[in-house]
């Protein structure tokens, strides 16, 4: 079973839309990552939430996590080619009752912006 | 500067083989662990180590295993037994405060595939 399920699978946007990644997840998050991936490398940070209502932004990018966190969205403002990749949210929740200690993933989101 | 390095970028394994996977950090964290990525998958966690000479099964630990005698290094071994090694893998490592884990950093990752 997936703990954190991501939405849309894919994207696809002209440059200069706006979008915006969903990730829900089934249990109260403690810390949730958005990390950026460039097929073949390693994740790049992008945002780490971690109080209920808290929302963040960079550059053109904002995220959020809802005031139960449980859900977080990652929208981005007049998308360009650089923010083309895939989008991955990372979710610690208490394992099986006990301790936290590990990152749990969505699927990801293939984004594509084409000019 | 501090980070991840994971060697080789590139590693082709023979069926019946095992390998080794390297993974070093220098940023004195406490946490390390191993996720494997399949296309459309996100990433899955293989095993996990909080501190020295102790890990623990992540949820597709079979096939695989892992020693943490050091707190910088954290080697993966592909065993003859994984059936399905082709797949890129990911190395990370987190600060532990508490019962959490933050700033959660990933490596380039190693390719493997068999031949």
């Amino acid at each position: 079973s997936q703990e954190l399920e991501q939405s849309p699978q894919s994207l696809i946007v002209q440059e200069g839309k706006n979008l915006t990644i969903n990730c829900t997840s089934s249990k109260t998050l403690y810390g949730l990552y958005w990390y950026k991936q460039k097929y073949g490398e390693g994740l790049i940070f992008l945002m780490m939430l971690q109080k209920g209502g808290e929302e963040k932004s960079h550059e053109k990018i904002t995220a959020k996590l809802d005031e139960k966190k449980q859900q977080s969205s990652l929208h981005i403002t007049a998308s360009q080619p650089s923010h083309a990749g895939i989008y991955l949210c990372g979710g610690e929740m208490a394992d099986r009752g006990s301790t936290l200690g590990r990152l749990y993933f969505g699927r990801g989101t293939q984004l594509t912006v084409w000019p | 500067d501090g980070g991840i390095t994971q060697s080789p970028k590139y590693l082709f394994r023979k069926e019946g083989q095992n390998v080794t996977l390297s993974c070093e950090q220098n940023l004195n964290h406490d946490a390390m662990y191993w996720y494997r990525q399949d296309p459309g998958q996100g990433l899955r966690l293989i095993y996990y180590s909080q501190i020295v000479n102790d890990f623990q099964k992540g949820d597709i630990a079979e096939g695989y295993s892992v020693s943490r005698e050091k707190k910088e290094s954290f080697p993966l071994t592909v065993t003859s037994a994984q059936k399905n090694p082709t797949a890129f893998y990911l190395c990370a490592s987190s600060r532990r405060s508490g019962s959490s884990n933050y700033g959660y950093t990933f490596g380039s990752g190693t390719r493997l595939t068999v031949v």
